[in-house]
């Protein structure tokens, strides 16, 4: 199965600043998708990245909030903008989806 | 809208005992079904899967069942071990009409040593 890198692993940031986080995978594939996991909580979809279009976002969540860039089939960047507290969660990439998912290893993000 | 209920919440059992989790979806055209085991601090990982044309299927220690007139499925794990001890959740997907996949809420297992 596929090896993904994400980083930062973890991050304190101010509000109203921004956060890029970034997942590099060891072989090309198709979709590629990111999710939020707050404390004690499930996997909510933000939203499917393909490379050469626009990611589809999942109700709730906005482009201008959360913008994705898939520049090639072996990597992404999730940008979670103007930063709140309630943006504090575990921010996970993900790869596969018809025969399961592999997870990054995710990024722990607290707002102050 | 589609949902999967994923049931305990909790679930604590002695080492040696057996533990079930079930699962059950609305999304009928669901048929895909994995089972994924989250670590503290760690990412999920799948553990094992079943697809719409199969009614169970085992891996040494863990098993999952499907019952797809009645849209549930279990993930069985027995002879349980203090390592089984995890936050497990379930999903299933489907691939016609738009790929999509809805997670359960996730069941934290406790075993006592």
């Amino acid at each position: 199965s596929a090896v993904i890198s994400q980083k930062p692993s973890r991050d304190i940031c101010q509000r109203g600043t921004s956060l890029t986080i970034q997942c590099q995978v060891d072989s090309q594939v198709t979709m590629m998708f990111w999710y939020r996991q707050q404390p004690g909580q499930s996997l909510t979809l933000i939203a499917t990245a393909n490379q050469g279009s626009e990611a589809t976002y999942e109700s709730g969540f906005v482009i201008d909030k959360f913008p994705i860039s898939r520049p090639n089939l072996t990597f992404s960047t999730l940008t979670v903008s103007n930063m709140s507290p309630e943006d504090s969660s575990i921010y996970l990439c993900s790869v596969g989806g018809v025969n399961g998912y592999t997870f990054g290893s995710g990024t722990r993000l607290t707002v102050v | 809208g589609e949902n999967v209920e994923q049931h305990p919440s909790t679930l604590s059992v002695q080492e040696g005992d057996s533990a079930v989790i079930k699962c059950t979806y609305s999304d009928s055209a669901s048929n895909y079904f994995p089972w994924y085991k989250q670590e503290l601090g760690k990412r999920p990982q799948l553990i094992i899967d079943i697809r719409s044309n199969v009614g169970e299927k085992k891996d040494q220690r863990i098993a999952v069942t499907l019952n797809k007139t009645a849209k549930h499925f279990s993930l069985h794990i027995t002879e349980t071990q203090p390592e089984d001890s995890a936050v497990y959740f379930c999903a299933a997907s489907r691939d016609t009409g738009g790929f999509k996949t809805i997670f359960g809420a996730g069941t934290r297992l406790f075993v006592k040593a």
